[in-house]
């Protein structure tokens, strides 16, 4: 299975800040097909997750642009500029691109 | 308005089996792929598996393979997860998802929580 590695564990910001979430992979997530499977989803306190980006850089409708994905191969990164409140709780990669499918361990995101 | 609604969750001995159920609405159920995701109590998510939109194809996590069977009922706008031989590590809240255009999981249910104790 593929296992994806989620760094940190925890990051403490303040609002207004730039926070950043790595995801590597222990194989690339570029399907056959060209296209790379990696989203992001945000869990917020008591919520069901939500998605957040997809295809690695994607947003999905309604996610405000201060969310940023990138990244190729096995090496991704969730940026968020200016944190705001709404923002916190644990992110989460996950890959569609090898059956099984998998999420990473989780990110969470809380105020300093 | 996409909803997606879990049931059927609740307090069973090990070994029992359960039905979960999520039903659609504000949407055309049997145009989207539909899946199903687990969070044990203060852990991480867990894809459990997915199915399409004819139930053709079906693919599990090979972990839960044996124990867990998807299946939907286009007609009900109802998606299954019938689960077996539980045990205390199926504890979790069971979440349903739609599986977007692109393939993502853009929609989820609240959750359903299931407590597998004697």
């Amino acid at each position: 299975d593929v296992v994806l590695t989620q760094t940190p564990v925890s990051l403490s910001v303040t609002l207004g800040d730039q926070a950043s979430i790595s995801c590597r992979s222990s194989q690339s997530l570029e399907y056959s097909d060209g296209y790379t499977y990696l989203e992001w989803y945000l869990q917020k306190p008591g919520q069901s997750p939500q998605l957040l980006i997809y295809e690695v850089s994607n947003r999905f409708s309604g996610v405000p642009d201060r969310f940023i994905g990138s990244g190729s191969g096995t090496d991704f990164t969730l940026k968020i500029s200016r944190v705001e409140p709404e923002d916190l709780g644990v992110y989460y990669c996950f890959q569609a691109t090898h059956d099984p499918y998998t999420f990473g361990a989780g990110t969470k995101l809380e105020l300093k | 308005e996409v909803k997606l609604v879990e049931s059927g969750g609740g307090l069973v001995q090990p070994g029992r089996s359960l039905k979960l159920s999520c039903a659609a609405s504000g949407f055309s159920f049997n145009d989207y792929w539909m899946g199903w995701v687990r969070q044990a109590p203060g852990k991480g998510l867990e894809w459990i598996g997915e199915i399409n939109q004819d139930s053709s194809t079906i693919n599990y996590t090979p972990s839960l393979k044996d124990k867990f069977t998807i299946s939907r009922d286009n007609a009900q706008n109802t998606l299954y997860l019938q689960m077996s031989k539980l045990g205390s590590e199926d504890t979790a809240i069971y979440y349903c998802a739609r599986e977007g255009i692109y393939g993502p999981m853009d929609a989820w249910g609240q959750g359903a929580s299931v407590t597998v104790s004697s």
